[in-house]
């Protein structure tokens, strides 16, 4: 079961900015680093953001990530139709010493 | 290439058991760490396990703790998970996933390279 809760879902039209939480607690999210995965229309999950704000090479700069206390945020910027995907956090949970992952947040460009 | 592909997904009763199997290649296997992450149909995604790249230390989620077991044979880059005592809630798809440092702390792993996913359905 997911430990982390994100909205399940977000909008916007082409060019607009969308932002989105991901929000945990004090033994995940809140003393462990957070990564996003993007995952595309029956595809495999891809990295997106590692360590809280960092992007893997390739990843356009539109995509950012930030922290702040046990909670996270993704933001998508010059929002395009091929960012339509599945958006999911994770964290190392100190007290299940396992990984989790948040709940998804399911993105439409209009 | 650098790849994952996994094997070994299928039909099986509940009770029963089945071995996934996940082939690396294009990168040293033995250095890193490496992951099973699981996916129900129209659901989220599920961490399942982790093993460290000597295979000394496993991890489990609490869902398939005593129950799975994975394991690694660097000798042929291989991954697996041995799933017993399986349930109708263990239906999903299975995916390897490599861990992207070498770093031996699983709170730094985070997982860099993805393979397309192997369908475990476990139904009477």
């Amino acid at each position: 079961q997911s430990v982390l809760t994100q909205p399940p879902s977000a909008s916007g039209t082409p060019g607009q900015r969308v932002t989105f939480s991901c929000s945990g607690s004090s033994s995940n999210v809140g003393s462990n680093y957070v990564y996003w995965y993007q995952q595309l229309p029956g595809t495999a999950p891809k990295l997106l953001i590692y360590r809280n704000n960092l992007r893997p090479s390739g990843v356009p700069d539109r995509f950012s990530g930030s922290k702040s206390g046990t909670s996270a945020s993704l933001a998508i910027s010059g929002l395009r139709s091929e960012d339509e995907a599945d958006y999911y956090c994770a964290a190392w949970d100190d007290s299940l010493s396992g990984f989790v992952f948040g709940t998804g947040t399911k993105v439409t460009v209009l | 290439e650098v790849q994952l592909l996994e094997s070994g997904g299928g039909l099986v009763q509940p009770g029963g058991s089945l071995r996934l199997s996940c082939a690396a290649s294009g990168f040293t296997f033995s250095s890193y760490a490496m992951s099973w992450v699981r996916q129900a149909p129209g659901k989220g995604l599920e961490w399942v396990s982790a093993i460290s790249g000597s295979g000394g230390s496993t991890y489990y989620a609490d869902s398939v703790k005593g129950r799975f077991t994975i394991s690694r044979d660097n000798s042929k880059n291989t991954l697996y998970l041995q799933m017993n005592s399986l349930r109708a809630e263990d239906t999903a798809v299975y995916y390897c996933a490599k861990v992207a440092t070498t770093v031996t702390t699983p709170a730094y792993w985070y997982f860099d390279l993805w393979g397309r996913g192997t369908l475990v359905t476990v139904s009477s």
